[in-house]
């Protein structure tokens, strides 16, 4: 089990550029979430997706948008990137009705 | 009041020590709690969960006080492999469509020192 996987790790942006973090999970969970984490904020929920074709904001959802392909994937997506947007993502996957999360390795962002 | 607060630390503590953490919490229907551990530049780890009274896995003792709104987390005999930023995680409750929302904590930073 590779468990939640991300592409990619690393990544830099020019501002107004768009570009898709991707997400994958083999662990058939229902649950897949993005956060993103900047120093001395902690992680803040962005989106998540409760179930294979539902998604639904959290708490910073502006310049963001998702799509759970299937039940595997969630993917993100920056329209048009902006340095606000420089940061450290994450994804994460749950078992309802469990909610111990399991994070991937994140990808680094940075928006120039 | 924040939703789940922590003392950012760092705590530097010697190895062998006895170290823990405390972190507060606003929601009274919170009703389940976490401890997770992030290493540097890395993903954070469950390392407990914390349901009822609390548990204790190891050299680790998670309690929870609901009174208090307060959870702990005590690490015995402290390694230089514990060095991490310990992140408290609060579930606010069913969000609906079987999805759960955690907030996390901004972390507690410990650096275990030989």
């Amino acid at each position: 089990n590779a468990g939640v996987t991300q592409t990619p790790k690393f990544q830099v942006l020019k501002t107004g550029q768009s570009m898709t973090l991707q997400c994958a999970q083999d662990m058939n969970h229902n649950s897949m979430y993005w956060y993103r984490q900047d120093p001395g904020m902690g992680l803040r929920l962005i989106y998540y997706s409760a179930s294979e074709g539902t998604t639904d904001k959290g708490e910073v959802p502006n310049g963001y948008n998702v799509s759970r392909l299937n039940k595997r994937e969630f993917s993100l997506r920056l329209e048009s990137a902006a340095p606000s947007q420089t940061s450290v993502y994450f994804c994460a996957s749950s078992e309802a009705p469990r909610v111990t999360q399991y994070f991937g390795p994140g990808t680094r962002l940075t928006v120039l | 009041r924040k939703e789940v607060e922590q003392d950012p630390g760092p705590f530097n503590v010697p190895e062998g020590a006895t170290v823990a953490f405390n972190c507060t919490y606003s929601n009274s229907a919170s009703q389940s709690f976490f401890w997770y551990r992030q290493d540097c530049r890395k993903e954070p780890k469950l390392l407990m969960s914390v349901y009822s009274s609390g548990n204790e896995d190891g050299r680790f003792t998670a309690q929870l006080n609901r009174a208090s709104q307060y959870i702990s987390l005590l690490i015995r005999d402290s390694k230089l492999s514990d060095s991490a930023t310990y992140l408290c995680v609060v579930n606010g409750g069913y969000s609906g469509a079987g999805s759960y929302q955690l907030t996390f904590g901004k972390g507690t930073k410990l650096s275990v020192i030989p």
